[in-house]
């Protein structure tokens, strides 16, 4: 069954810093993939995803993820964090044939000035 | 375009009254809306999928008797938690998928906070 591991449950950095916040898949092919922001008391936004086209996905506020297969991993990077880049992030895949999403535990980034 | 979203965004009642959350989609139609929980910094739990029409198809471990779920549109689902009780108390989000895309991609609304006393 496909499963994704977000192996930081807490990341910091400061301001104008790359971000990174790793996942790794379980799959017996290549999955889809999400990546979803939650930010404080507010609904799930997607803020990329990677379905085999290309492995480099760029998403929304700059962020994007690439999907290495020799690695099962598509962890998602931002070359300069913004305070606003704060909240909770998701790595996501698909479950079910595709009818669910079974959701990672989630990466707290916190940026500081 | 695919906006979700979920009234009330937060609500109190007391212990054994029943609470009705509800999931809209705006502007698409949704062939299977789903229902998550999130305990406090905790990720999501899918609770039941809902599709149009038919009875809701509820993930392991809950009842389908305490949550009931009623999709009774291609744009409204609905969840009642029937005679709540305070581990009850969590935050409710719906997600919907768009009928016209075949695709895995699900819109999330903003959640709804339950508080039972």
């Amino acid at each position: 069954a496909q499963s994704v591991t977000q192996l930081d449950s807490h990341v910091s950095v400061s301001e104008g810093t790359p971000v990174l916040l790793r996942c790794n898949y379980s799959s017996s092919y290549s999955p889809s993939l999400f990546w979803y922001v939650q930010h404080p008391n507010k609904g799930l936004q997607l803020l990329l995803k990677y379905t085999s086209a290309a492995t480099l996905v760029k998403g929304i506020n700059g962020f994007e993820a690439e999907f290495k297969k020799s690695e099962t991993s598509f962890h998602l990077t931002k070359p300069s964090a913004h305070m606003s880049d704060a909240a909770e992030y998701f790595c996501v895949v698909p479950t079910g044939g595709g009818n669910k999403l079974t959701f990672g535990t989630g990466t707290q980034l916190k940026v500081e000035l | 375009g695919a906006v979700v979203s979920q009234h009330p965004s937060w609500v109190i009642c007391k212990s054994g009254t029943s609470v009705k959350i509800e999931c809209r989609s705006l502007d698409f139609q949704a062939t299977t809306m789903f229902w998550y929980r999130q305990f406090p910094k905790q990720s999501l739990m899918l609770m039941a999928t809902s599709n149009e029409g038919s009875k809701a198809t509820y993930e392991q471990g809950v009842e389908k008797d305490k949550f009931l779920i009623n999709h009774a549109s291609l744009t409204l689902s609905t969840l009642t938690v029937t005679s709540a009780h305070p581990e009850d108390s969590s935050f409710y989000i719906c997600s919907a998928r768009e009928l016209r895309l075949a695709e895995e991609t699900q819109y999330f609304g903003p959640g709804t906070r339950l508080l039972v006393l």
